[in-house]
């Protein structure tokens, strides 16, 4: 079965430092992934995702993400943060579009 | 770009009452939509997916007598809280992916509903 795992709970990075957010996953086959972004009280905004291809992923906002398979990882950067970037953050992994799981997600802080 | 509504964002009733929310795609058909149930700092785990007219497809450990599933048109899908009680007080979420979209294309979301039982 697969999984995901966010191994931070809660990061903390000043306005216009840079960001890495880690997403490993557990999955006999190269899966679908994405990175997603969750306002307080809202829906999720889907930042990237990779299937195939060029493990570079690019994202809107700015960011992006890349699949390294030896090391199961899927993890998001962003060089420089803005103030409008806090937010929840979540990675997700399956099999296809449709059966979906989530990791527990990594609340993002951004100090002024 | 797809959008997804999903109505109504926030309800507060009480115990015992039923609840029906809804989810539909404004500018895209789906035969696929997908709810999910978010607990206060928690992930989203999925409900159900909900199939055009066909049955939804139920995870382990939901209960489908309480949480009813109509996806009766191909840009409507709803769950209805049957009997609701505190501890179904939540955030529902639901996504819908374009049915003529590549399989390669991801799921859209709405905004979630913030279900409150007194």
């Amino acid at each position: 079965a697969q999984s995901v795992t966010q191994p931070d709970i809660h990061i903390t990075v000043s306005e216009g430092a840079s960001l890495e957010l880690r997403c490993n996953y557990s999955y006999g086959a190269t899966p679908y992934l994405f990175w997603y972004v969750q306002s307080p009280g809202q829906g999720l905004q889907l930042l990237l995702k990779y299937f195939s291809g060029d493990t570079l992923v690019q994202g809107i906002k700015g960011f992006e993400a890349e699949f390294k398979r030896s090391q199961s990882s899927f993890n998001l950067r962003k060089p420089s943060v803005h103030w409008s970037d806090a937010a929840e953050y979540f990675c997700a992994v399956g099999p296809n579009n449709n059966d979906m799981r989530f990791g527990a997600g990594t609340r993002l802080t951004v100090k002024p | 770009g797809a959008v997804v509504s999903q109505h109504p964002s926030r309800v507060i009733c009480k115990s015992g009452t039923s609840v029906k929310i809804e989810c539909r795609s404004l500018d895209f058909q789906a035969t696929t939509m997908f709810w999910y149930r978010q607990f206060p700092k928690k992930s989203l785990m999925l409900m159900a997916t909900s199939n055009e007219g066909s049955k939804a497809t139920y995870e382990q450990g939901v209960e489908k007598d309480k949480f009813l599933i109509n996806h009766a048109s191909l840009t409507l899908s709803t769950l209805t809280v049957t009997s609701a009680h505190p501890e179904d007080s939540s955030f529902y979420i639901c996504s819908a992916r374009d049915s003529r979209a590549g399989m390669h294309q991801p799921q859209h979301f709405g905004d979630g509903t913030r279900l409150s039982i007194l």
